[in-house]
């Protein structure tokens, strides 16, 4: 069975640390790009980064760069999120997901995660 | 990196269609033929409903699709049913190897 499962999530506050995990079964994971998605709550999606199959390339939104950062452990079929100096605006549901297409403009997510909830607050 | 602009929600009766647009410029959604669409339950995670502009994945009912035009992405669903009811979001690639999503359109079945 196909499965993501994230863990890590919980309450740190503003300044903190936190690294987020995602367990991937199923699929070789060590064959795809993989990704970060968040979701504020009530908000819509916003795509976070994504890490390339061996974790040579690695690309982020504007607002977490230099601040988070994606890595993998292919041997241990884990994708990870360390996010240093937490905000309030990045309180968010963190979805790990597979990112498919075949070319590098051709970008679509056809797995995902359930979801890990992160909450910044004092 | 700026959120596609989708229209808040939409709604219909059980068996109309309707369509939702995803508008975004010629650096996304009007550079590429690369728009997907995901439907979300209330709870759950995101699910890939579209991709590459009109392509179904195995499993998503044909009353899904998708059609472009310009920089206007769109999803239509046809025959509408009950467990259509859900929150619809569309991405584009958006160059320098990024990624952006719409703001998201809350279907509701009348």
């Amino acid at each position: 069975e196909v499965q993501l499962v994230e863990s890590g999530g919980g309450l740190v506050q503003p300044g903190g640390s936190l690294r987020l995990s995602c367990a991937v079964s199923g699929f070789s994971f060590s064959n795809y790009w993989m990704t970060w998605v968040r979701q504020a709550p009530g908000k819509g999606l916003e795509w976070v980064g994504n890490i390339k199959q061996d974790g040579s390339e690695k690309y982020y939104v504007d607002s977490v760069k230099g601040r988070f950062t994606i890595s993998r452990d292919n041997a241990r079929n884990s994708l990870y999120l360390q996010m240093n100096s937490l905000r309030d605006e990045d309180t968010a549901v963190y979805y790990c997901a597979r990112r498919r297409g075949g070319s590098p403009t051709n970008w679509y997510f056809d797995l995902w995660g359930r979801g890990t909830l992160v909450t910044v607050s004092s | 990196q700026s959120a596609l602009t989708q229209p808040p929600s939409a709604s219909g009766s059980p068996g109309q269609s309707v369509t939702i647009s995803c508008t975004g410029t010629s650096s996304d959604v009007g550079g590429y033929n690369y728009v997907s669409w995901y439907q979300q339950h209330p709870g759950k995670a995101p699910k890939l409903l579209i991709y590459e502009v009109t392509k179904r994945p195995s499993g998503v009912p044909d009353r899904f699709s998708g059609s472009k035009s310009g920089n206007t992405a769109s999803l239509t669903v046809s025959g509408l049913q009950a467990e259509d009811e859900a929150d619809y979001y569309c991405c584009s690639y958006a160059g320098s190897n990024t990624v952006v999503f719409g703001g998201g359109t809350k279907l509701t079945v009348l």
